[in-house]
C-alpha cells in the first residue's frame, strides 16, 4: 500500500517563499503528483515528478529524491490567492492522496 | 472548465435513500475515477474504470456502485445513505489506464445526507 505524509497547516507572508514537504511509503512508485485545491472546489494540477531532482514551472517548482521518500513544493513571490490546500499524489497501479497541506498567506 | 461534466453539483437527500451521481469525462480520455472528501479528509479514492470495465477498486463501501457506460459517461449509486456519507464527490478522468499525467476533475457533487 501507500502512505503519504505532509504538514496539516502551513502560514507565509504575501512575497515570501514556502516550502511544503511529502514524505511517502510505497510499494512501488511511478511518479508523484502535487495538486493545488481551494476550499470546496476541485483540485487542479500543479506538477508530475517522474525523476529525481527539482521541476520549475512558473512561481511553483517541485522537488523529487525517490531514494529518500520525499518530495517537497516551492511556492515563490507567495500571493493571497495561493492560500489553499496542496495535495501531494503518489501514483502506482492508482492514485493515492496525502490529505493535503491547508496554506494561509496572510499580509 | 476542465471538461469534465458532474451532475447534480449538489444534492440534498435523506437517510436511508439512493442517489445517482453522473460524470461525464473529458473529450477522449477512456478513464473514469470516482473520489470522495469528507470534511476535513483528503480524497478517498473509490474505483476507476476504463473504457467500460472496472479496473481499480479503492475503498468503496458495500453500499455503492458504480458502472461506465458505452458513450464512457459514468455513474456512482449510492444507496442506503447515512449521514457519514455527506461529502464531496469527485470524478475525474485521464486518457489511458494510468493516471501518469495527471487527472483532470470534475467540479464535484455536493452530497448532504440529512
Amino acid at each position: 500500500g501507500q502512505n503519504i505524509d505532509q504538514p496539516t497547516e502551513m502560514t507565509a507572508t504575501e512575497g515570501a517563499i514556502v516550502q511544503i514537504n511529502c514524505t511517502y511509503q510505497t510499494s512501488g512508485f511511478n511518479g508523484l503528483f502535487w495538486y493545488q485545491q481551494h476550499a470546496g472546489e476541485a483540485p487542479t494540477f500543479l506538477s508530475y515528478n517522474v525523476l529525481d531532482g527539482l521541476e520549475e514551472k512558473g512561481r511553483f517548482s517541485s522537488f523529487l529524491s525517490r531514494s529518500k521518500g520525499y518530495s517537497y513544493l516551492l511556492l515563490k513571490e507567495l500571493q493571497m490567492k495561493d492560500s489553499a490546500s496542496y495535495l501531494c499524489a503518489i501514483t502506482y497501479q492508482k492514485v493515492t492522496f496525502g490529505t493535503g497541506t491547508k496554506l494561509q498567506v496572510i499580509p | 472548465d476542465s471538461g469534465v461534466t458532474q451532475t447534480p453539483k449538489h444534492l440534498i437527500t435523506a437517510t436511508g435513500q439512493r442517489v445517482t451521481l453522473r460524470c461525464s469525462p473529458r473529450s477522449g480520455d477512456l478513464s473514469v475515477y470516482w473520489y470522495q472528501q469528507s470534511l476535513d479528509q483528503g480524497l478517498q479514492f473509490l474505483i476507476q474504470y476504463y473504457n467500460g470495465e472496472e479496473r481499480a477498486k479503492g475503498n468503496i463501501l458495500e453500499r455503492f456502485s458504480a458502472q461506465q457506460f458505452p458513450d464512457l459517461h459514468s455513474e456512482l449509486n449510492l444507496s442506503s445513505l447515512e449521514l457519514g456519507d455527506s461529502a464531496l464527490y469527485f470524478c475525474a478522468s485521464s486518457v489511458g489506464q494510468e493516471a501518469n499525467y495527471g487527472y483532470t476533475f470534475g467540479s464535484g457533487t455536493r452530497l448532504t445526507v440529512v
